[in-house]
């Protein structure tokens, strides 16, 4: 069975810095592309980053590029989001998810909140 | 504002066929496939409905169906039942942006 889950989300004061995990596993990890999404308390969904299966290819949505950073370790199975200079506007529900044609699977989102 | 646009609203009632329009531009819809996510409850993680442009995953009722043409796209509902209430959102690649963008999402409610 698929699953993704991640953790580390939690309370940041503004500038400050987390760090979430997205762990895989029922599928082989190494063969996909995956992606970090989120969802703001009573907004809509938006992307957040891209990292191709070997780390060749890595694209951010222009409102965390210089702040965040994707990455993975396939021996780990896991998937990374490194996140910096926290704002207010970055509080949310952040998903990982795998890229397969569309995102078949999600994982069930990590609360971070960016408060002073 | 989204680069690319929903309705934020539409109904229908039981049985019905409702469609969702997605309008975007020559650099996202136009040029890239589309793909439709419904999420029940905000929050949660949302599922794949529809992938390039009208190909359902398994699993999908094939009540459920996406079209495209030009710069815009649409997903049906049809035999609309209580359960098919939830947000709808439609996404696409971004030449431009060089990453995904969604429509701001559609509510569906079941009357």
């Amino acid at each position: 069975e698929v699953q993704l889950v991640e953790s580390g989300g939690g309370l940041v004061q503004p500038g400050g810095s987390l760090s979430l995990s997205c762990a895989a596993s029922g599928f082989i990890f190494s063969n996909y592309d995956m992606n970090w999404v989120r969802q703001a308390p009573g907004k809509g969904l938006e992307w957040v980053s891209f990292i191709s299966s070997t780390t060749t290819t890595i694209y951010y949505a222009d409102s965390v590029k210089g702040r965040f950073t994707i990455s993975r370790d396939n021996g780990k199975n896991s998937l990374y989001l490194q996140m910096n200079s926290l704002r207010v506007e970055d509080t949310a529900v952040y998903y990982c998810a795998r890229d397969n044609s569309g995102w078949d699977y999600w994982g069930q989102g990590t609360l971070v909140t960016v408060s002073s | 504002q989204s680069v690319v646009t929903q309705p934020p609203s539409a109904s229908g009632t039981p049985g019905q066929r409702v469609t969702i329009s997605c309008s975007g531009s020559s650099s996202n819809i136009g040029t890239n496939y589309v793909y439709w996510y419904q999420q029940e409850v905000p929050g949660t993680a949302p599922k794949l409905l529809i992938y390039r442009n009208n190909q359902r995953p398994s699993g999908v009722p094939d009540r459920f169906s996406g079209s495209k043409s030009g710069t815009s796209a649409s997903l049906a509902i049809s035999g609309l039942r209580s359960e098919d209430e939830a947000d709808y959102y439609c996404i696409a690649w971004d030449d431009s942006r060089s990453g995904p963008v969604f429509g701001g999402g559609t509510k569906l409610t079941v009357l």
